[in-house]
């Protein structure tokens, strides 16, 4: 069965910073670009960034850089995204998704930016 | 970056037609772009129903399609059914980054 499980989410203060992972299993993960994208509290989806399969390419929404940054780790089938400076903008559940076809979706993170 | 335009909402009886449609800000949407479609239905993930403008996934339903339709990539639903009250995301790429469209809430009604 194929899962993605989103972990590290939960409160954070304006200004810091929190490490997303996504654990992958069921599929071949290390052959696949995979991608973040989150969900502000009753809005749409928001792409935040894609990374290709050896981690070498990868590519950030206008709003995300310089301050997120997406990695993996492929001996653990593991993808990262390191949220520094966040903004209260930045809350939202944050889904990792990847596979042939953007086939497989996690069931997300919650991050909330809060004093 | 790209501004991906979709209708906010649309109503469709049940059994009826509608299509969806997903524009892009830097003209004529083709199949370069790879278009796909996600369903999203209440405090559930999204699902990816179509790629590459046409494909659908095994477990897409045959009533879904997806085209390019007037410079847009559109999504049509035929034989509309209770289940598929939902919103759907279109999503284009560009050489790379992605962007989605802000959501069709469809209706069935």
């Amino acid at each position: 069965e194929v899962q993605l499980v989103e972990s590290g989410g939960g409160l954070v203060q304006p200004g810091g910073s929190l490490r997303l992972s996504c654990a992958a299993s069921g599929f071949s993960f290390s052959i696949y670009w995979m991608s973040w994208v989150r969900q502000a509290p009753g809005k749409g989806l928001e792409w935040v960034a894609n990374i290709n399969q050896d981690g070498s390419y990868y590519y950030y929404a206008d709003s995300m850089k310089g301050r997120f940054t997406i990695s993996r780790d492929n001996a653990k089938n593991s993808l990262y995204l390191q949220m520094n400076s966040v903004r209260a903008e930045d809350t939202a559940v944050y889904y990792c998704a990847g596979g042939d076809n953007a086939d497989y979706w996690g069931q997300g993170s919650l991050v909330t930016v809060s004093s | 970056q790209a501004v991906v335009t979709q209708e906010p909402s649309l109503t469709v009886s049940p059994g009826g037609t509608v299509t969806l449609t997903c524009g892009s800000s830097t003209g004529a949407v083709t199949s370069g772009h790879y278009p796909y479609w996600f369903q999203q239905k209440p405090g559930q993930a999204p699902r990816t129903l179509i790629y590459d403008t046409t494909n659908k996934h095994s477990w897409t339903p045959a009533r879904f399609s997806g085209s390019l339709l007037g410079g847009k990539a559109a999504l049509t639903l035929s034989g509309a059914q209770p289940e598929d009250e939902a919103e759907y995301y279109c999503l284009l790429t560009y050489s790379g980054p992605w962007v989605f469209g802000g959501g069709t809430k469809l209706t069935v009604l």
